[in-house]
C-alpha cells in the first residue's frame, strides 16, 4: 500500500512568487493533516479536513496560506504570495479516523526555501 | 493549553548502549495519546511508538519502551541496544484531535 506522498520535495522560489504543495494520502483516510516546520522550531499544525471539508484551520498563519480538497482525494496548499518567514519543511499527513489513539502516516514533506 | 517539552537539543550514545529521550506534556484532557516519531536525514517521519493515556503499562515495540509516568506527564522514550542507524532527529508528539509535537531531540550514536 502507497503511503502518504508529497510534491515537490524542494522548491525554491522569490519573494513574492506562488508556490502550491500538493499532498496525495493513503487511500481510505478521510482525515488529512498540514503541519510546518521552520528551522529549529516545532512542528506546527496548520489545518484539518475531513474528506473535502476543513474540520480545523485554526494554525494557518494568515491569509496568504489557501489549502484546498477536492474530491476529498489530494490536498494542495498555496501559498500567495510567499514571504521569506514561510521558508520551511511542510508535512502532510493523514489518518483513518481523528481520535487520540489512531496514528497518522506523514509524508516526506516539501523543503520551501524562499529567497 | 496542549504543550510538548523535550529539552534536550542534542544527546550523544555509544553504540549498543541505552539511551533515554525526555519528553514531558501538559494537556487538561484525559484522553490523550503519545507518540515518538524518528526522522533521518532523508526527512521522512516515521512512527516508533505509542502510548494510550488510559494504558496502565508501558509500551514496548522492539528496542524501543516508552517510559509513561502519567502523574509527572512524561512520556521518555528508551533506545535499547543503540544502533548507528539510529542517529536521527527525533519528536514526541501528543494528540488530542490535532497532533502537538515537542522541538525534537537529535540523537547520534558514536561508533
Amino acid at each position: 500500500e502507497a503511503g502518504v506522498t508529497q510534491f515537490p520535495s524542494h522548491s525554491v522560489i522569490e519573494k513574492g512568487q506562488t508556490v502550491t504543495l500538493r499532498c496525495d494520502p493513503i487511500s481510505g483516510h478521510d482525515n488529512l493533516y498540514w503541519y510546518r516546520r521552520v528551522m529549529g522550531k516545532e512542528i506546527k499544525f496548520l489545518l484539518h479536513f475531513v474528506k473535502e471539508s476543513k474540520q480545523d484551520e485554526s494554525g494557518m498563519p494568515n491569509n496568504r496560506f489557501l489549502a484546498e480538497r477536492t474530491g476529498g482525494t489530494y490536498s494542495t496548499l498555496k501559498v500567495q504570495p510567499a514571504e521569506l518567514e514561510d521558508s520551511g519543511v511542510y508535512f502532510c499527513a493523514s489518518s483513518q479516523a481523528a481520535v487520540y489513539y489512531n496514528e497518522q502516516f506523514f509524508g516526506p514533506g516539501t523543503r520551501l526555501t524562499v529567497l | 493549553a496542549q504543550k510538548i517539552t523535550q529539552t534536550q537539543p542534542g544527546m550523544f550514545v555509544q553504540e549498543k548502549e541505552a539511551v533515554t529521550l525526555d519528553c514531558t506534556y501538559d494537556t487538561s484532557d484525559q484522553s490523550y495519546g503519545l507518540f515518538w516519531y524518528k526522522q533521518p536525514s532523508s526527512g521522512e517521519m516515521i512512527f516508533l511508538i505509542y502510548q494510550g493515556s488510559y494504558d496502565e503499562q508501558n509500551a514496548t515495540e522492539g528496542r524501543y519502551s516508552l517510559n509513561f509516568q502519567k502523574a509527572r506527564k512524561s512520556a521518555n522514550l528508551v533506545i535499547s541496544a543503540s544502533q548507528l542507524g539510529d542517529s536521527a532527529m527525533y519528536f514526541c508528539a501528543m494528540r488530542v484531535e490535532q497532533f502537538y509535537f515537542g522541538t525534537g531531540t537529535s540523537l547520534t550514536v558514536i561508533p
